[in-house]
């Protein structure tokens, strides 16, 4: 089974500050990595598919990088709707796994 | 409008069966990947399940042999059939549309397993 490490586990921004949130695979994954938001109450939400394509209607200011082993997800400027649990996923190996959420809280 | 509903969450005991539907509209479930997944309250998200248009479904290690993944093309809707129950097993369970990525969800339903 793939395991995803995220860091930080935690983040205190203040708004337009940048955001950068990092998962590592245990092995390798090609692109295979996938990003959510889940705001308190509500079902995630799809941002970033494949490592760096941005899906549908979701802002410009999240963007993602990344391969192999090493992804990341950037805020570009954090607005005070950003606030939300970011998870990576990947989809490289079966069983399909979850990292264990990066929280994000505005100052 | 592509959406996807839960029901059939609920509180059952330990050992017991319980069957999820996901109604889909907007888009045919059998011509298309979809996938379930839980949320353990206060925890993250896991991978569960999932089904490749129709066939070849796949399970996570902690829930095979007890869970079983299907559709119903006459009412366009996703199902996970639990059996045996374990405490562990009480989560929100969302169906999302998709396998590798998962691009809509569900708003989620409840199952809590207890005595």
């Amino acid at each position: 089974e793939v395991v995803l490490t995220q860091s930080p586990d935690f983040q205190s921004v203040t708004p337009k500050e940048k955001v950068t949130i990092t998962c590592r695979a245990s092995q390798g994954i090609g692109n295979s990595l996938h990003w959510y938001q889940q705001k308190p109450n509500q079902s995630p939400k799809l941002l970033i598919k494949y490592a760096s394509q941005s899906f549908s209607g979701v802002p410009s200011r999240f963007s993602g990088s990344g391969s192999g082993t090493d992804f990341t997800l950037t805020i570009s400027s954090l607005e005070a709707e950003d606030a939300a649990t970011y998870y990576c996923q990947q989809s490289g190996t079966l069983p399909f796994t979850f990292g264990p959420g990066t929280k994000v809280d505005i100052k | 409008e592509v959406q996807l509903v839960e029901s059939g969450g609920g509180l059952i005991q330990p050992g017991g069966s319980l069957r999820l539907s996901c109604a889909a509209s907007g888009f045919t479930v059998n011509l298309n990947y979809m996938s379930w997944v839980r949320q353990a309250p206060g925890k993250g998200l896991e991978w569960v399940s999932v089904l490749y248009s129709g066939a070849n479904p796949k399970y996570a290690d902690s829930v095979k042999g007890r869970f079983t993944v299907s559709t119903d093309n006459s009412n366009n809707t996703f199902y996970l059939q639990m059996n045996s129950l374990r405490d562990e097993d009480t989560a929100v369970y969302y169906c999302a549309k998709g396998a590798y990525y998962l691009d809509v969800w569900g708003q989620g339903t409840t199952v809590t397993v207890s005595s």
